[in-house]
């Protein structure tokens, strides 16, 4: 079955880059939208944007100014660059599968903590 | 942008009761864009139901989902151990974007 695996440093200086990438194993990254989602501490979820596997991307607007995901076919990942970070991005960011079909969002991966701090 | 608002904040009940979460939505929604999620802590969300009122693969039966226009409510018919979590609903929007309530915590009382 398909399963998602979120990667990336775990801390990350205030005002640098934050950059996750998600890889797809079990199944094929195309056909199907791919969604980055974040979770601060003891908060609720926040969708931060998707791509599809053709390279189509919607942003939250929100954070479209400082975020870019973008697509690897050829490996079978996505990923997710976050600009200027600040404390208040601090966040498990969580990669998912769209499914259209049933208009959710029916596969996650795990999670992945990003502090950031100096 | 539509904004998903859940209530209660926390719902206290004991194994065996009858759970009813409510997803308002400040300008109608799509029945068919309209989803729950459970999660636990430590662990990703999970998706329950789609489309308000469709349980997704492997959902027991005591999840139930209904509702439309503004008023969506998820109900768990008789609360098992496994079932005291947080969730949410979460809706994906005319301007192609998804947005999550803010959660309802199902605790054991």
């Amino acid at each position: 079955q398909v399963q998602l695996q979120e990667s990336g440093p775990g801390l990350v200086k205030p005002s640098e880059t934050l950059s996750l990438t998600c890889t797809v194993s079990g199944g094929s990254i195309s056909s199907y939208y791919w969604s980055w989602i974040r979770q601060s501490p003891g908060k609720g979820l926040e969708w931060i944007g998707y791509i599809y596997y053709s390279g189509n991307t919607k942003y939250n607007p929100s954070l479209k100014s400082r975020v870019t995901i973008s697509v690897d076919t050829s490996k079978n990942q996505f990923s997710l660059k976050l600009s200027s970070v600040t404390a208040a991005d601090t966040a498990v960011y969580y990669c998912a599968r769209e499914n259209r079909f049933f208009v959710a969002f029916d596969i996650w991966g795990q999670g992945t903590l990003v502090t950031v701090s100096s | 942008e539509i904004v998903l608002t859940q209530s209660p904040g926390t719902l206290s009940l004991s194994p065996g009761e009858r759970a009813t979460l409510s997803c308002r939505a400040s300008q109608n929604v799509s029945s068919s864009y309209l989803a729950w999620y459970q999660q636990k802590p430590g662990q990703a969300p999970r998706l329950l139901i789609y489309g308000a009122s469709n349980r997704a693969t492997g959902i027991p039966d005591r999840f139930s989902g209904s509702g439309s226009g503004t008023d969506f409510t998820l109900s768990i018919s008789r609360l098992e151990p496994e079932d005291f979590a947080v969730y949410y609903c979460q809706q994906y929007g005319s301007s192609l974007t998804w947005t999550f309530g803010q959660g309802t915590k199902v605790e054991i009382k």
